[in-house]
Formats: structure tokens, C-alpha cells, sequence
């Protein structure tokens, strides 16, 4: 079946670098969508992205939707320390029009001030 | 309107206990989905509803689980018989069909700890 990798698995770097993280797809999205969850909190959505070679950004945040439609880049810039949290890249899990969506196993992100 | 809400945050319970979580999507959104998450691990689909029809589970949900929504609003989400395998958050979304594909709003989740 379908699977989302992402990496890296975990990150921990100093307020103020950029971030990249990616999502590879072993098969072909025409949707990704990125998400970020807090702590014992629910996803909440980032940014997505409905064509390839697309870019889009959402203040400080930049993600990419590959050209290959296999791959997908997120990239935060001047991390803070409320960009603490994991972030993950999600899929339509099927051709159908159900919504129904498939999850990478995240990036964990932790800034040191 | 407050987003997707989902009771009780927390719950404990001794295996071999039925559990019942309730979820309140966005007041006009007709399609609302449960996904279960294990630590470490990004959300699995569960089923979904459209209005008050349960139109897929995943074979995830055993016959131990079941899900209603009976007038097409609120859902709620039964597991009966808990085992210690049923410890995750579970998360209740919402959307409306024809608006921003796959652009739906999770709640906070329900942490299920089966002791």
C-alpha cells in the first residue's frame, strides 16, 4: 500500500536556523499537505499544495510540491521556539474522493533559544 | 463557531471496559472522519461519515469498534471490550464536500489509556 517517509525523524537546532524537512511517497500524490501538532493537541494545517513544482508559503513557513508528484519539502526559516512541535505530511490515501488521508510518521522539531 | 470538539480529553479505563468518545464537528460540515494515533506515529484513518451515513472503515476497526452519527451532526465512537492495544489519542475531523479538498480541521483528541 501507499507510505509516507519523512525525514529527518527528529531535529533539534538553535533559534534562529532555517529548518528542511522532506516527505517521500512511494507512489505518485496529486495533493500534500503539511500539518503541525502541538503537544496533546490535534493536527492543524499548514499548507497545501495541489500541483506540481507548486510553492507556497504561509508566513515563515515554504513547502514545495515535488516535480516528480512523489515528493514533497517543507522549510521554516528563523525558527522560534513556539516552532517546537511535530510536523507531518499527509496524502489523499486513495483516487476516490473520500478525504480520506494517509500520514507520514513526522519530523519532531525542537529549538533551543 | 468554536472549531471541532471532542469529550473527554482524557480517559483511563481497566481492559475489558467499555469506552464511548463523543465528537461535535463544525456546525455546517457534512463529512466528518475519526483517525486513531499510536505514539511516535502520524494519524490512521478509522471511517468516515457523510451527513448521518458511515460510507468506509478501515480494517483497522475491529468488531469491537463501532461509530454512529445519527442525525448528521454530533458522532460518537465505542469501544467496547478494551484491550491494551486501544491506548492511543483518538481525533475526530471535519469538512464540507465541494470546499478545499482535504483541507479539514481536527479537534484536540481524545487520550485513551487502557490500564
Amino acid at each position: 500500500g501507499q507510505q509516507l517517509n519523512q525525514s529527518p525523524q527528529s531535529m533539534f537546532i538553535q533559534e534562529g536556523e532555517d529548518v528542511s524537512m522532506n516527505c517521500t511517497s512511494s507512489s505518485i500524490f496529486n495533493t500534500w499537505l503539511w500539518y503541525k501538532q502541538d503537544p496533546g493537541e490535534g493536527p492543524v494545517l499548514l499548507i497545501a499544495l495541489y500541483k506540481a513544482g507548486e510553492l507556497t508559503s504561509n508566513g515563515r513557513l515554504t513547502a514545495q510540491f515535488g516535480i516528480t508528484r512523489k515528493d514533497s519539502f517543507l522549510n521554516i526559516s528563523a525558527s522560534i521556539p513556539s516552532d517546537v512541535g511535530i510536523y507531518f505530511c499527509a496524502g489523499p490515501a486513495d483516487s476516490s474522493n473520500t478525504g480520506k488521508l494517509i500520514f507520514g510518521q513526522g519530523t519532531t522539531l525542537q529549538v533551543k533559544p | 463557531d468554536t472549531g471541532v470538539s471532542q469529550d473527554p480529553r482524557h480517559k483511563i479505563t481497566k481492559r475489558g471496559q467499555n469506552v464511548t468518545f463523543r465528537c461535535d464537528p463544525i456546525s455546517e460540515h457534512n463529512r466528518l472522519y475519526w483517525y486513531r494515533q499510536t505514539l511516535g506515529q502520524g494519524p490512521e484513518f478509522l471511517t468516515y461519515f457523510q451527513n448521518e451515513a458511515q460510507l468506509e472503515k478501515s480494517r483497522l476497526l475491529s468488531d469491537r469498534f463501532s461509530a454512529e452519527r445519527p442525525k448528521g451532526s454530533f458522532s460518537t465512537l465505542e469501544i467496547q471490550r478494551t484491550e491494551q492495544g486501544d491506548s492511543a489519542m483518538y481525533l475526530c475531523a471535519s469538512s464540507l464536500v465541494g470546499g478545499i479538498s482535504y483541507g479539514y480541521t481536527f479537534g484536540s483528541g481524545t487520550r485513551l489509556t487502557v490500564v
